[in-house]
This record gives C-alpha cells, structure tokens and sequence, in this order.
C-alpha cells in the first residue's frame, strides 16, 4: 500500500517568510495529492489539491509542486500570516481500486511569529 | 447543508465498555471513511465504505466494526473499549475516489 513521509514535524517563520512542507510517497501509481490544514480543536480542511497529471498549482499565496519521477511533492506558503499556524496534512492516493482511500503523512506544525 | 455531523463530539467509557459513533452526510456522497487521529501519528484509516450496504478494512481495523445501512449514514462500533482506542476520530466523505474528502467535526474518545 501507500507510506506518505513528511517533513519537517514541526516549522517556525516569522510573519511574511515563506514556509516549504515536503511528501515522499511510495505508490508510482498515485494520482490525487491533497493537502489539509487543521487549526487547533478543529477538523482538517482541504486547502489545495494536484492530480499526477499536472507539475504545480497555485492558489493565491498557496501553491503545490509535484515532481513524479522522484515521488514528492511541496507545499509552499508565501508571505505567511499568523493566521496560517496550524497543523498541515499531506496525503496520497492511487485512487481507482483503492476507492480514494487516503494515506496521510504525520503532520506539520507550522508555527508563524508576528 | 450540514456537510458531515458526527455525534458524539466528546465521550468517556470504561475499558469493556462498548459505544456507536455516527457519521450523517447529506451531500450524497458515495465513499464514507473512519480515521482515528492520534499525535505524530497523522490520520489513520479504520474502515470505509464505497456505497450503502458495503464496508472494507483500513489501515488499523482491529476492535472496530462498521455499518453502512443507509447511504447518508456511517457508524462506527467499539464492542469493548479499550485504553488504546483513545484518540479523536473523524469521519470523511468523498463524492467520488480522488476527490477531497470533507470532514466532520470529530469524535474525541477516552476510554479509562
């Protein structure tokens, strides 16, 4: 089955630096790589998604890069706020078959300084 | 459009109790999925289902049973609580395989 690796476990930026989270996954197969951001107490919401079908996606002062041939791909927060600390969730999926059942990886904590 | 409700949000058992959690989507969503969440260990799946009256193994099945009856509804079953089913567990529902899943609020169980 998919391991989905992040890193790193915990991330601190001051207000304005840009922020990078890193997935390894191990299933040449998977197509579908969500990202979630959890705030504290609070269930996880997805923020952005990228099918194995496209290199990058942005959205604002968000943006996610895949890179198949060497299974990862990033996150990448510009400008960051205080408002982006949080827990973020990557994950993976080989889809068809495996019925869009999600491996996650452990979790950053992002931490953003004022 | 409440999205996914999960009830309840918070309970206590004793080891060998046993407890229901339900999962209600009102999106018609086919795929339904239970994770437990437990710290630096990310969100594991339990079990899942493709449609009404399916049910499959996740990652972590052991000492968990599930029951998809009607469509809107996902439960998940704890036959005798034990302390190592603490954890916060969320539902998930997905409209198709390799959409994003929409969660619900969470279930946070302690089990003493």
């Amino acid at each position: 089955g998919e391991n989905v690796e992040q890193h790193p476990s915990t991330l601190s930026v001051q207000e304005g630096d840009s922020a990078v989270i890193k997935c390894t996954y191990s299933d040449s197969a998977s197509n579908y790589f969500p990202w979630y951001k959890q705030e504290l107490g609070k269930r996880p919401q997805l923020i952005i998604d990228i099918r194995s079908n496209v290199g990058e996606k942005k959205d604002q002062r968000i943006a996610v890069t895949l890179n198949k041939t060497a299974k990862h791909f990033s996150l990448h927060i510009t400008e960051t706020q205080p408002e982006d600390s949080a827990v973020y969730f990557c994950a993976g999926t080989t889809g068809g078959t495996s019925y869009g059942k999600l491996t996650f990886g452990q979790g950053t904590i992002l931490t953003v300084h004022p | 459009n409440a999205g996914v409700t999960q009830t309840p949000k918070f309970r206590v058992l004793k080891t060998g109790q046993s407890m229901t959690l339900l999962c209600a989507q009102d999106m018609n969503h086919e795929y339904m999925y239970w994770y437990r969440q437990d710290p630096g260990m990310g969100l594991r799946l339990i079990h899942y289902s493709v449609g009404e009256g399916t049910t499959a193994k996740g990652e972590v099945p052991d000492g968990y049973n599930v029951s998809r009856l009607k469509k809107q509804n996902f439960l998940l079953g704890l036959e005798s609580a034990a302390p190592s089913q603490t954890s916060v567990y969320f539902c998930a529902s997905s409209y198709l395989s390799s959409y994003g899943y929409t969660f619900g609020s969470g279930t946070r169980l302690t089990v003493v």
